[in-house]
């Protein structure tokens, strides 16, 4: 069964707390992405990773950090520096043949 | 679920009708353009993509335009049912491997 899984489906964060969201895909993917997803705005880059231990910043990568040590995994973590981390995060990865990104389910952030 | 389409341009059909959603995209190079679906709660399904050297493609009851020259996008969904609601989003491809989002519409389909 192929695709891009993410965990955990929710996750609760407290303050000043390091939470780390998991992604893995299986297609063999060179790339992948990390965004994060507000109501009402389009999806907002936070890093993303060409191939293995390499990795970009995106448009919002501050109080975020990313490890890319295996092809099929890229492991995003919320730092107590992100103070507003309450969102919808996702995961996508791409082959290098085109230019498709496809997603993971996503991961609800919570603060408690 | 999540209200992904909280505040978000809203289309309403009747089941049946046939739908169409625009996006105006920004940069004059982007090569490559993918519509998305999401279901609330969900992460974003590819629905179908087009190359900036095509003005049309069809898919199974979808078809997607491509304006350059205003720098439009369309997608038009054929007998809409009520399964087809959902949030519409378009994606640019405008280099360095990273696509562009638009922001989306909802798409409210009644029985």
């Amino acid at each position: 069964d192929g695709g891009i899984t993410q965990s955990p489906k929710y996750l609760f964060r407290k303050e000043g707390q390091n939470v780390t969201l998991s992604c893995e895909q299986n297609l063999n993917h060179d790339a992948m992405y990390w965004y994060r997803q507000d109501p009402g705005q389009g999806l907002r880059l936070i890093y993303y990773s060409q191939i293995v231990n390499d990795f970009q910043k995106g448009d919002i990568a501050e109080g975020y950090s990313v490890s890319r040590e295996k092809k099929e995994s890229f492991p995003l973590t919320v730092t107590s520096a992100q103070k507003n981390p309450t969102a919808f995060y996702l995961c996508a990865s791409r082959t290098g043949q085109s230019g498709t990104q496809y997603f993971g389910p996503g991961t609800r952030l919570l603060v408690l | 679920g999540e209200s992904v389409g909280l505040h978000l341009p809203t289309l309403s059909v009747q089941e049946g009708d046939n739908s169409i959603i625009n996006c105006a995209y920004s940069n004059s190079a982007s090569d490559y353009f993918i519509w998305y679906k999401q279901e609330s709660g969900k992460g974003p399904q590819f629905i179908i993509d087009i190359r900036s050297n095509m003005d049309k493609r069809q898919g199974q009851r979808v078809t997607v335009l491509l304006n350059k020259t205003v720098k439009h996008l369309s997608l038009q969904i054929a007998a809409t049912q009520p399964g087809d609601s959902a949030v519409y989003f378009c994606a640019e491809n405008s280099g360095y491997s990273t696509l562009t989002f638009g922001k989306g519409t909802m798409l409210l389909v009644s029985p």
